[in-house]
Order: C-alpha cells, then structure tokens, then sequence
C-alpha cells in the first residue's frame, strides 16, 4: 500500500486557475471512483474539499473541482486567493476486498 | 453536525500501548454507512490512514501496522477506540478520529491529538 504521488509545492498568484495531481495505480486511483481531497492549514485537521472525484460536501466553495483520468486524479481551483494557501491531500480507496484508504504525500500550494 | 473529539494519554512510553477513544456527539454511529476512522500525521509530515471499523465492529486495518493494532465501538457510549501496542518513536503523531461516509471519505474530523512516544 504505498502513498499516492503529489508534487510537494506548486504555487499560483491570486485569480488563478491551478491544478494539483494525484497519481497512483489501477489498484487504487486507477481501479475505483472514491478519490477523495482535503485542505489541510497548520495546527489544523484536514478539511474534505472532494469526495467520489468530484463530488462537494456542502459548504465547500464551488471553486474547488476534481476530475480523474485514468490513474491520475486532479484537484483544480479556480479564482485562487490568498486563503487558499495551504495543504493539499488526495485519497483512495485501494483495496477491492475491504475499506483500505491510501493518502497522497501531500503539496503545499503557495498563492504569490 | 456530526462532531468528534479524541482523548486519551499524550504521552507513551517506549513498547507501551497507545490508547484512544473517540467520543462522537451531534448524531448517531450506528448507521450502515458509517465507519470511524483513524489517521495519522508525524509532525512535519503527511496524513496515514490507520483504520476503520463499522458500528457492527467490523474492522479494517492498514497492513503495516495490523499486526500490532487493535479497534472497538461502543455504541451505547457513542464511542470507537484505538490501540496501538509496542509502539516507538515513530508512531509519535497527531491522531485523528472521522467519520468515514462507507465511500473512504472522511466527512468529520475531531481536533486531533499529539501523541508522544518517550522515555
């Protein structure tokens, strides 16, 4: 079960358009619909932003879109701002018998 | 809202065992697709997921640490636990307790606790 592979920093000024990815295997991002995102500030637990590649909780800025293509996932904000800066995690389920989740490593995204 | 709160000792020591309970409040655990979860974070790294169990006690374990891990619900007490035997210093950790939706997304997040392994 290895941890799903991020860029570790991508930065973006205010306005903005960016992507983040999120690649992993046919055994997990590849293999199924339950890719997940989450915001993560410091000294703060991690917030879902994405949920079954595209799906938003309620409350979560109409910003924030993800999509999946093949084995790589992506996360897109639009609009960036400045509140924006932060962590960013994908997620997976990646076993077809039980409820084992995999997390990507994680990018820190800068707003310049 | 569904809310979680962890608790439990902060600091253990060395081949000890790491003991936490999740109190949930605002809703019920007992719902087929509900799952509580563990994650962890070492300091300055990223997000583990560690485990879940359903309401009914079932449980899935992540691989690397199945061997020494152990997790319950208390239904009654709107509670689920963790343990972690023979732990050392790299299980030193933010722990936080969620809600699983059943589709390996965490809906709810408790606050997290740091959890120190130290002689």
């Amino acid at each position: 079960q290895s941890a799903l592979t991020q860029p570790a920093s991508v930065s973006g000024s205010p306005g903005q358009s960016i992507t983040l990815s999120c690649t992993g295997t046919s055994s997990d991002v590849g293999g199924y619909n339950y890719v997940s995102w989450y915001q993560q500030y410091p000294g703060k637990a991690p917030k879902l932003l994405i949920y079954e590649v595209s799906n938003r909780p309620s409350g979560v800025s109409n910003r924030f879109s993800g999509s999946k293509s093949g084995n790589t996932a992506s996360l897109t904000i639009s609009g960036l701002q400045a509140e924006d800066e932060a962590d960013y995690y994908c997620s997976s389920h990646a076993n077809i018998n039980t409820a084992q989740v995999v997390f990507g490593s994680g990018t820190k995204l800068t707003v310049l | 809202q569904l809310q979680l709160q962890e608790s439990g000792p902060r600091l253990v020591k060395p081949s000890e065992t790491l003991s936490l309970t999740c109190t949930v409040s605002g809703g019920s655990i007992s719902s087929n697709n509900y799952l509580g979860a563990w994650i962890r974070q070492p300091p300055g790294k990223g997000l583990e997921w560690i485990g879940s169990i359903h309401y009914s006690g079932a449980t899935n374990y992540n691989p690397s640490l199945r061997s020494r891990l152990a997790m319950s619900v208390d239904t009654s007490k709107t509670q689920f636990s963790l343990k972690l035997t023979s732990v050392t210093a790299a299980d030193t950790a933010v722990y936080y307790c969620t809600r699983d939706g059943g589709n390996s997304a965490n809906f709810e997040w408790g606050q997290g606790a740091l959890v120190a392994v130290s002689s």
